[in-house]
């Protein structure tokens, strides 16, 4: 069975520090790996995705991650952060194959706080 | 712009009621889902639905029900509303695809409170 296990609940900050949101996933077939982020009060929208190709998967507003087959792994980077990008952070997994219903799994979260 | 907007962002019932949560769609996506979101666990899946009429238990789905009558429209009815039922609850949905590379696109979400 899938599981995505996002290894930090908090992640605090300085303003223009870089940072590095890990996640990491289980499973026996090839995935499809999301970011998603949450503004305080709002939905989630989509960072970026990983389907296949180059294992650098470049987002929105300066994220990017890069997939790791052999550590299973999706981490979220970016080099330097604003206050603006205070949030939570949600790694997601589906599966690739025909029997799967494509359902996204989610991890428990990161909350990001950028300092001033 | 995908919308998917839910009917209250704030709600508030009592013990036994039965609650309504409303998500409507405007893309034509046969998928959609709802979850619900507790500090620490992350997004649990409720209850989801491939087409009009139907619809699969998620992997919490106990004092859950649903129904989609219309394409646009996915109801969450909480028959009667227990205090562990207060969270945040999601709707969510998605264009059909065979290989499921498609984003779901989320709501804003309805903080409900059981007292």
């Amino acid at each position: 069975a899938q599981s995505v296990t996002q290894l930090d609940s908090q992640v605090p900050v300085f303003e223009e520090a870089p940072v590095e949101l890990r996640c990491n996933y289980s499973s026996s077939v090839s995935v499809y790996l999301f970011w998603y982020v949450q503004y305080p009060n709002q939905g989630l929208q989509l960072l970026l995705k990983y389907l296949s190709g180059s294992t650098l998967v470049k987002g929105i507003n300066g994220f990017e991650a890069e997939f790791n087959k052999s550590q299973t792994s999706f981490h979220l980077r970016k080099p330097s952060v604003h206050i603006s990008d205070t949030a939570e952070y949600f790694c997601a997994v589906s599966e690739d194959y025909g029997g799967s219903q494509g359902n996204l799994i989610f991890g428990k979260g990161t909350k990001l706080s950028v300092k001033p | 712009d995908v919308k998917v907007t839910q009917s209250s962002r704030y709600l508030v019932k009592r013990t036994g009621e039965k609650v309504f949560l409303e998500c409507v769609q405007d893309m034509d996506h046969e998928n959609m889902f709802w979850y619900r979101q507790d500090p620490g666990l992350g997004l649990r899946l409720i209850y989801f639905s491939y087409d009009v009429k139907m619809k699969e238990k998620g992997d919490i789905p106990e004092g859950y029900s649903v129904s989609r009558e219309k394409k646009e429209r996915f109801s969450l009815i909480l028959e009667s509303a227990s205090t562990n039922q207060t969270s945040m609850y999601l709707c969510a949905s998605r264009p059909e695809t065979f290989t499921f590379e498609e984003t779901q696109y989320f709501g804003p979400g309805t903080r409900l409170l059981v007292l």
